[in-house]
């Protein structure tokens, strides 16, 4: 049984400053993971995806992957009120037409 | 680019009608898409996989006699929900894997109440 799992919050942080969601996923097999932003009634967008152990940087958005303690993380600096929404993780057995198994999202709040 | 198009982005029906719900890949060909499911507060339920051309793959617990699913071209998939009931109110989100093979993109939804 492939299972993502993350913390459902909700996490609160302040405006501006650093926010760190967390996911861990079962599957050893998994080779690609992806970071989803949900708004409340929305459908989810694709925040940026990471397939390499290490850091990947996209503006203020940066994905970290650890694939020896089968671990990724979302930091999110200078936090925006904007920024306030579900974050949903989610892994790819691969590259191509495969299902992405998601985690249940954790819900992040940006007080002003 | 890699725009899914979903409608209607809600319906409200009566018990016991059909409901079509409609996912169109704009702007690239989606051999295979993808149907969710998601109750309030709740995180996305995959319920099937559509292949185009082929017989849709339900996950287990999903009534493929209820959710019918047809996928007859590279850019269309539909979903119907036959005699629909209270029950099944809920929010339907399609999604398709992108040619690049690096995630989905997912169309906007649809709000389904059925009263």
């Amino acid at each position: 049984q492939k299972e993502v799992e993350q913390n459902s919050g909700p996490l609160s942080v302040p405006e501006g400053a650093i926010a760190s969601l967390n996911c861990t996923y079962s599957d050893r097999g998994s080779q690609s993971f992806f970071w989803y932003r949900q708004y409340s009634g929305k459908s989810p967008e694709l925040i940026m995806f990471i397939y390499s152990n290490g850091d990947k940087e996209d503006g203020r958005f940066t994905a970290q992957l650890n694939k020896a303690s089968q671990y990724v993380s979302l930091l999110i600096r200078d936090s925006q009120p904007s920024d306030s929404a579900t974050y949903l993780c989610a892994a790819s057995s691969g590259a191509g037409s495969y299902q992405l198994t998601f985690g249940k999202g954790t819900k992040l709040s940006v007080i002003p | 680019g890699a725009v899914v198009s979903q409608h209607p982005s809600w319906v409200i029906c009566k018990s016991g009608t059909s409901v079509k719900i409609e996912c169109r890949s704009l702007d690239f060909q989606a051999t295979t898409m993808f149907w969710y499911r998601q109750f309030p507060k709740q995180s996305l339920m995959l319920m099937a996989t559509s292949n185009e051309g082929s017989k849709a793959t339900y996950e287990q617990g999903v009534e493929k006699d209820k959710f019918l699913i047809n996928h007859a071209s590279l850019t269309l998939s539909t979903l119907t929900v036959t005699s629909a009931h209270p029950e099944d109110s809920s929010f339907y989100i399609c999604s398709a894997s992108l040619t690049s093979g690096y995630g989905y993109t997912f169309g906007s939804g649809t709000r389904l109440t059925v009263v």
